[in-house]
């Protein structure tokens, strides 16, 4: 089975501060995403990646930045969290043609940020 | 607005009885995909149907597709307690990137 693991279950930190969400899958996908998970607003994708050192926007991308510099390692990194970004964040990762291939998810990384 | 909409957003029966949800999607797809989520954890794919397929089943799951109305239904029969979760559609619609496209989810509580 594909597993997608999240460096840390739940995170508090404070306004202002550089904060680092690490995920890392074990089945060589090429497609590796970053979702948050709001109430009301379902899950929304901030960036994506599709191989090593590439990354593309996603729908929600400001105040985030990425890091891909392995294949099975992306990192979501919040430059200057602040408290609109106190949410559940969701890694996922998928294989080749992307769009036949299911997403496989992580457990989530809930953020506080106070 | 999002892209799939799921419909009902609650929905609570119990053990036995089947569920039936809803997602609605405004353009056109390459295919739609459902999942599920426990309490507290990521995302469970369940199945995915392409855009030229108009039903799949997967168990106790079937699934339909309706393009003419943009819709499809996820009928979950024989509920048990461990279906209780969140379930969610996705629609594909960016072919060379293939970002998934959320909806809300329908809760659904099987009561014992």
């Amino acid at each position: 089975d594909v597993k997608v693991t999240q460096s840390s279950r739940y995170l508090v930190k404070r306004t202002g501060e550089k904060v680092f969400l690490e995920c890392v899958q074990d089945m060589d996908h090429e497609n590796m995403f970053w979702y948050r998970q709001d109430p009301g607003l379902g899950l929304r994708l901030i960036y994506f990646s599709y191989d090593v050192k590439m990354k593309e926007k996603g729908d929600i991308p400001e105040g985030y930045s990425v890091s891909r510099e392995k294949k099975e390692r992306f990192s979501l990194i919040l430059e200057s969290a602040s408290t609109n970004q106190t949410s559940m964040y969701l890694c996922a990762s998928s294989s080749g043609t992307a769009f036949n291939s299911p997403l496989h998810f992580g457990n989530g990384t809930r953020l506080t940020v106070t | 607005s999002q892209q799939g909409e799921e419909d009902p957003q609650a929905l609570s029966i119990q053990e036995g009885e089947n569920a039936t949800m809803n997602c609605s999607y405004k353009t056109s797809i390459n295919n739609l995909q459902w999942y599920r989520q426990n309490s507290g954890r990521g995302l469970v794919h369940l199945i995915l149907i392409r855009s030229n397929e108009r039903e799949k089943h997967s168990g106790r799951l079937r699934v339909t597709l309706d393009t003419s109305k943009k819709s499809s239904s996820l009928l979950i029969t024989a509920s048990r307690a461990a279906d209780t979760a969140s379930y969610f559609c996705a629609t594909v619609v960016d072919t060379n990137a293939g970002k998934s496209t959320f909806g809300d989810g329908t809760t659904l509580t099987v009561k014992p």
